[in-house]
């Protein structure tokens, strides 16, 4: 099974380009999220979905733009790449939103903005 | 707003011996899990063991168990007989329980474990 699949595993950005992080899932889970881990620390919310065509904002949105036409894919976009961006992105889904049920993580995009 | 701490940045366990990693939350919410992810060089995040707050029974998986203490907001990690397999980052995390969230997780800063031959 492939589970959660994200799309590239590492990419290297100048300040002021943008990108698109891929993510898609293949069992048919309504519940997806994006995550961001900066250097030492733990994982924090960016935005999150809770099925195609309905997204929200998680804790750390700002510069970042989503969206979910189907239930498998869910790309987060960064339009103006900045140095605070340089993180690694996980991308997550789940059956059903509640934390009963467990997250599926891909495995991670690493990002540098240079 | 509910927070997660882990107070050990790093630590260091000798091989088949047993490490405790700590974790303490803050939540007003009655209704919650709390969760142990093992994160290896490889960056995968891997569910190690979960704990439902209602739960008085501390849960354990193999090797693995955990001290959930809830008047005191404590959740800590027991790794028994440890292996050199065992060496990664471990992430702490709550997720509120129906209702209270959209299934999203609040992680702590994570624990590096070591583990000497």
């Amino acid at each position: 099974n492939a589970g959660v699949t994200q799309t590239p595993k590492f990419r290297i950005l100048k300040i002021g380009q943008s990108m698109t992080l891929q993510c898609t899932q293949d069992m048919n889970h309504n519940y997806m999220y994006w995550y961001r881990q900066d250097p030492g620390m733990g994982l924090k919310l960016i935005y999150y979905s809770v099925g195609a065509g309905i997204t929200d904002k998680g804790e750390v949105p700002n510069g970042y733009n989503v969206s979910r036409s189907t239930t498998e894919d869910f790309p987060l976009r960064l339009e103006l790449a900045a140095p605070s961006q340089t993180s690694v992105y996980f991308c997550a889904s789940s059956p059903r939103g509640t934390v009963n049920q467990p997250q599926h993580f891909g495995d991670g995009t690493r990002l540098s903005i240079l | 707003a509910q927070t997660v701490t882990q107070s050990q940045p790093e630590m260091s366990v000798q091989e088949a011996e047993t490490v405790t990693l700590s974790c303490t939350y803050d939540t007003s919410e009655s209704d919650y899990y709390l969760f142990w992810y093992k994160q290896p060089p490889s960056r995968q995040m891997i569910l190690v063991i979960r704990q439902e707050a209602y739960k008085q029974q501390n849960a354990t998986e193999n090797r693995f168990s955990v001290n959930f203490q809830k008047a005191a907001k404590s959740f800590s990690l027991k790794i028994s007989d440890s292996q050199l397999g065992d060496a990664a980052m471990y992430f702490c995390a709550y997720g509120a329980g129906y209702g209270g969230s959209q299934g999203n997780l609040i992680f702590g800063k994570g624990t590096k474990l070591s583990v000497k031959p």
